[in-house]
């Protein structure tokens, strides 16, 4: 069973730049995978924010920003609002098949 | 505008059936796909599976395979789960979203589905 794996919490001051990442059970994550990056706050559904790797869609803020980085994909939120403290997942394409990784909490503090 | 509009809140109890819906609005129905995700109550995002809707092709994740169904008809725009048996950890919300190549980006608001004796 594939397993992608983020980091379970990270904490952010206002201002400050945060990078989030996503790793694979398989090994390295390549733009192959088309990492998706969702922001989902309490009581309300998952908003997507990245796709392939590094496009932003039409409504994402411009701080946040999608790359690969040291065999991971990664979310590099810089400039963070209040507004970013959310749990964020990151989703990889393995053929047919998704996998969402296990969350991140990020915390504004 | 794009919008996937889902079917409310149900209650069941364990081994009664049930169907959900998820009904596109303002795009090509049948040229992207529709994948389900369920959300346990308090955990993370799990990916289900996901149907095109112009000839029905689906694929399910190994963890749900043989669990649920997915479906679509697609002369009304709708795609479909369900369950022909509820067991309590069934209990969730349950999202579909909308799948162009390689990319997830309109959402349903989810249904919850509670499944209690």
């Amino acid at each position: 069973q594939t397993v992608v794996t983020q980091e379970p919490s990270l904490t952010v001051s206002p201002g400050g730049t945060v990078t989030l990442t996503c790793a694979s059970s398989t090994g390295a994550v390549t733009s192959g995978y088309y990492p998706n990056w969702f922001q989902q706050k309490p009581g309300q559904a998952p908003r997507a924010l990245i796709y392939s790797t590094s496009n932003r869609h039409s409504w994402t803020p411009g701080r946040f920003s999608g790359s690969l980085l040291g065999g991971k994909a990664a979310l590099t939120l810089s400039g963070v609002q209040p507004e970013d403290e959310a749990e964020y997942y990151c989703l990889l394409f393995y053929g047919g098949v998704q996998v969402f990784g296990g969350g991140t909490r990020l915390t504004v503090l | 505008e794009v919008q996937l509009v889902q079917s409310g809140a149900e209650v069941k109890k364990p081994g009664e059936s049930l169907k959900i819906s998820c009904k596109g609005f303002g795009y090509s129905f049948t040229n992207n796909w529709i994948g389900w995700v369920r959300q346990m109550p308090g955990k993370g995002l799990e990916w289900m599976g996901i149907i095109y809707p112009i000839d029905s092709i689906t694929t399910y994740s190994p963890s749900f395979q043989g669990q649920v169904t997915i479906s679509a008809d697609k002369s009304i725009s709708t795609a479909f789960l369900q369950w022909s048996s509820l067991k309590s950890s069934d209990t969730a919300i349950y999202y579909c979203a909308r799948r162009t190549a390689s990319d997830y980006d309109y959402w349903g608001q989810g249904t919850l589905v509670t499944v209690s004796s």
